[in-house]
């Protein structure tokens, strides 16, 4: 069966300082990958997706980026983070015809 | 492109009465339509879908019903129970694509 793990699941970091998260799935092959945003008591903003290594789309212009350096290894960077980049991070991935499967999210906050 | 509309923002019910959200789209094209569950602090859980070739689709307490024409569908909770309490999402997309677009979500509680 299919999973995906996500990491780390909280996270506190300064402003200014950069970011790193990782998604991973596993149980398929060439799944396409998302990274949304959600902030407190909001819906889901799409951030990046990906249909294969190295192929990123960007939704919206941000302070943030999206690298795919393996078929199931999906990460979100910044270089200096905003206070604004505050909120819950969820990966997701897809493949076929069917519903996304979400993981657990990043709970980001930025002080 | 797809955009969603979900109504009521807020949702709250007694248990064992029944809950519905309801969502609008307005690409004509989409024919998939998923609904999710997030609980505090957890990603969405794919709960129930339905494709465009069906009006209704059931799974024990919930439901959706999708009319086309309109270009609305809803999800039902019949005899809500507490733990029944969370966001739901509603998207659409065609085909599954790049494309699914979300509902702002409900937020639902079911008092003891």
């Amino acid at each position: 069966s299919q999973t995906i793990h996500q990491w780390p699941a909280t996270l506190v970091q300064p402003v200014g300082s950069p970011l790193s998260l990782e998604c991973t799935v596993e149980g398929t092959s060439n799944p396409n990958l998302y990274w949304y945003r959600q902030a407190a008591g909001r819906g889901l903003q799409l951030l990046f997706y990906s249909v294969g290594i190295g192929q990123i789309s960007s939704e919206v212009p941000q302070n943030l980026s999206a690298s795919r350096p393996q078929d199931r290894q999906f990460i979100l960077s910044s270089k200096k983070l905003l206070l604004s980049d505050s909120g819950f991070y969820l990966c997701a991935w897809s493949r076929g015809f069917y519903g996304y499967t979400f993981g657990s999210g990043t709970r980001l906050t930025v002080v | 492109g797809e955009n969603v509309e979900q109504h009521p923002s807020t949702l709250s019910v007694q248990e064992g009465d029944s809950a519905v959200i309801k969502c609008t789209y307005s690409d004509s094209a989409s024919n998939y339509f998923p609904w999710y569950k997030q609980e505090l602090g957890k990603g969405p859980q794919l709960i129930i879908d339905i494709r465009s070739n069906v009006g209704e689709k059931k799974d024990q307490r919930i439901a959706v019903t999708l009319n086309k024409t309109a270009k609305h569908f809803s999800l039902h909770i019949t005899e809500t129970q507490p733990e029944d309490s969370a966001v739901y999402f509603c998207a659409a997309s065609i085909n599954n694509n790049n494309d699914m677009r979300f509902g702002a979500g409900t937020r639902l509680t079911v008092k003891p």
